[in-house]
């Protein structure tokens, strides 16, 4: 069984710059979660989609947003990058709901904004 | 509030010794308690996790964790540590819908030779 995909694995940007990120779910799951991991930072939460629909988001500014894709795919897009915006980009996804309550997690997406 | 607590920034151990990682939980309801490893720039691999019965949870690479609930604790053990462990742990706890999942800050694993 395939794990979750993740595109690209690497990515240099300006400040100012857009970026779209792309996560492939483990077949048969519905929900994706985007995490940001900045250095010396733990997890934070971003976002998470479920069956199409943005079912929750983290604290964070409006120009980061996403979208999840009827093959539950998901993108993440952050605008006008800034600085700060330089970070690890996990997407994880999840099965149904019940006794597998268990995210499983990409390799990431390293994004640097100079 | 829902929160979890590695006490532990770093931890250094030495290859071959016994190990144990911590993790103390608030969680308002009955908990679903994980343990992910990750490897520098990688992403997060699950070790383990407990929804429930048996306290004592056997994971992947010879770990395993005991749920405490009076402590509200979740210990991450390993009998012998090898120098491929070293890597940073994060403990996860979570419920029904997944989406209330709250990692850890992580605990850094080294192990010396």
């Amino acid at each position: 069984e395939a794990g979750v995909t993740q595109s690209p694995t690497h990515l240099i940007k300006t400040r100012g710059q857009q970026v779209t990120l792309r996560c492939s779910p483990i077949s048969g799951h519905t929900s994706v979660y985007w995490y940001q991991q900045a250095l010396g930072l733990g997890l934070q939460f971003l976002l998470w989609y479920d069956e199409g629909e943005e079912r929750n988001r983290g604290n964070f500014p409006p120009r980061f947003s996403g979208r999840q894709f009827p093959n539950y795919s998901s993108e993440l897009n952050v605008n006008a990058l800034e600085l700060e915006d330089s970070a690890l980009y996990l997407c994880a996804s999840r099965g149904p709901t019940g006794p597998q309550e268990t995210q499983y997690f990409g390799p990431g997406t390293r994004l640097l904004v100079l | 509030a829902q929160s979890v607590t590695q006490p532990d920034i770093h931890i250094t151990v030495s290859e071959g010794a016994s190990l144990e990682l911590r993790c103390n939980y608030s969680y308002g309801a009955t908990p679903y308690l994980f343990w992910y490893v990750q490897s520098p720039g990688q992403g997060l691999q699950l070790l383990l996790k407990y929804f429930s019965g048996d306290t004592l949870v056997q994971g992947i690479k010879g770990f395993e964790a005991e749920f405490k609930r009076s402590q509200s604790s979740f210990n991450l053990r390993k009998p012998s540590v090898h120098w491929s462990d070293a890597a940073e742990y994060f403990c996860a706890v979570g419920g029904y819908g997944g989406f209330k999942t709250i990692f850890g800050a992580g605990t850094r694993l080294f192990v010396k030779a």
